[in-house]
C-alpha cells in the first residue's frame, strides 16, 4: 500500500519561496505508471490542482501560478518536491502530494496534507 | 480552462436516501471525470474515475453516471460515514480543475 506524506516549513514569509517535499513509500516513485501530483486547498475552500511530474522529467503546471512553481523528482530519496517562488498571503492553504495513476487519470492515493502559511 | 460547477452546493438528507450531485463541464470532457470525497481535516478519496469506475474498495452503494459535459454521483442508501463533501475533477485538459463542492450533511 503506498503512502505520502508532505514536509516542509508550515510558514513562509511573504516574497520569499515556499518548499514541500512529498515522500514516497511502499512503492517506487520511478514506476512509469503514475504520474506525482500536487493539490491545494484555501481554508474553507475547494481544490486546486497545482501541477505533476512524470518520471522522465516532464511536467504540467496551472497556469494560474504563471511561472512562480517548479515540480522535481527525486528518485534516489523516492521523493517529489514543490517550489512555489514569490509567495503572498494568497497562496497559504493546505497543500497535498498526490499519485495520479496513468491508466485511469484519477488522483488514487493522498498525503494528509500540511498547511502552509504565509505571514509575516 | 475548463470549468467545474456541481449542484447543489449543499444536501440535507438522512440515513438511507438516496443522493444524486450533479456537475457540469464547460466544454466536452469525454469520460475524463472522476468524484472524490472529503471528511473534514482530511485529504479527499477517490470513489469514482472515468465518469462510472468504481474504485477498488469504495462501496457499490456509490455509482457515477454521464458522459460530454453531464455528469452524476448518486449515493444509493446514505449510511453515517457518507456525510462528507463530494468533488468532481475533470482530467480530459490542462490545467485540471475540480469542481466547488457538495457538501452533504444531516
Amino acid at each position: 500500500q503506498v503512502q505520502l506524506q508532505e514536509s516542509g516549513p508550515g510558514l513562509v514569509k511573504p516574497s520569499q519561496t515556499l518548499s514541500l517535499t512529498c515522500t514516497v513509500s511502499g512503492g517506487s516513485i520511478s514506476s512509469g505508471s503514475y504520474f506525482w501530483s500536487w493539490i491545494r486547498q484555501p481554508a474553507g475552500k475547494g481544490l486546486e490542482w497545482i501541477g505533476r511530474i512524470f518520471i522522465s522529467g516532464d511536467t504540467k503546471y496551472n497556469p494560474s501560478l504563471k511561472s512562480r512553481v517548479t515540480i522535481s523528482v527525486d528518485t534516489s530519496n523516492n521523493q517529489f518536491s514543490l517550489r512555489l517562488d514569490s509567495a503572498t498571503a494568497a497562496d497559504t492553504a493546505v497543500y497535498y502530494c498526490a499519485r495520479e495513476a496513468v491508466a485511469v487519470a484519477a488522483l488514487d492515493s493522498w498525503g494528509q496534507g500540511t498547511l502552509v502559511t504565509v505571514s509575516s | 480552462d475548463i470549468q467545474m460547477t456541481q449542484s447543489p452546493s449543499s444536501i440535507s438528507a438522512s440515513v438511507g436516501d438516496r443522493v444524486t450531485i450533479t456537475c457540469r463541464a464547460s466544454h466536452h470532457i469525454s469520460t475524463w471525470l472522476a468524484w472524490y470525497q472529503q471528511n473534514p481535516g482530511k485529504a479527499p478519496k477517490l470513489l469514482i474515475y472515468d465518469a462510472t469506475r468504481l474504485e477498488s474498495g469504495v462501496p457499490s452503494r456509490f455509482s457515477g453516471s454521464g458522459s460530454g459535459t453531464d455528469f452524476t454521483l448518486t449515493i444509493s442508501r446514505l449510511q453515517p460515514e457518507d456525510f462528507a463533501t463530494y468533488y468532481c475533477q475533470q482530467a480530459h485538459t490542462f490545467p485540471f480543475s475540480f469542481g466547488p463542492g457538495t457538501k452533504v450533511d444531516i
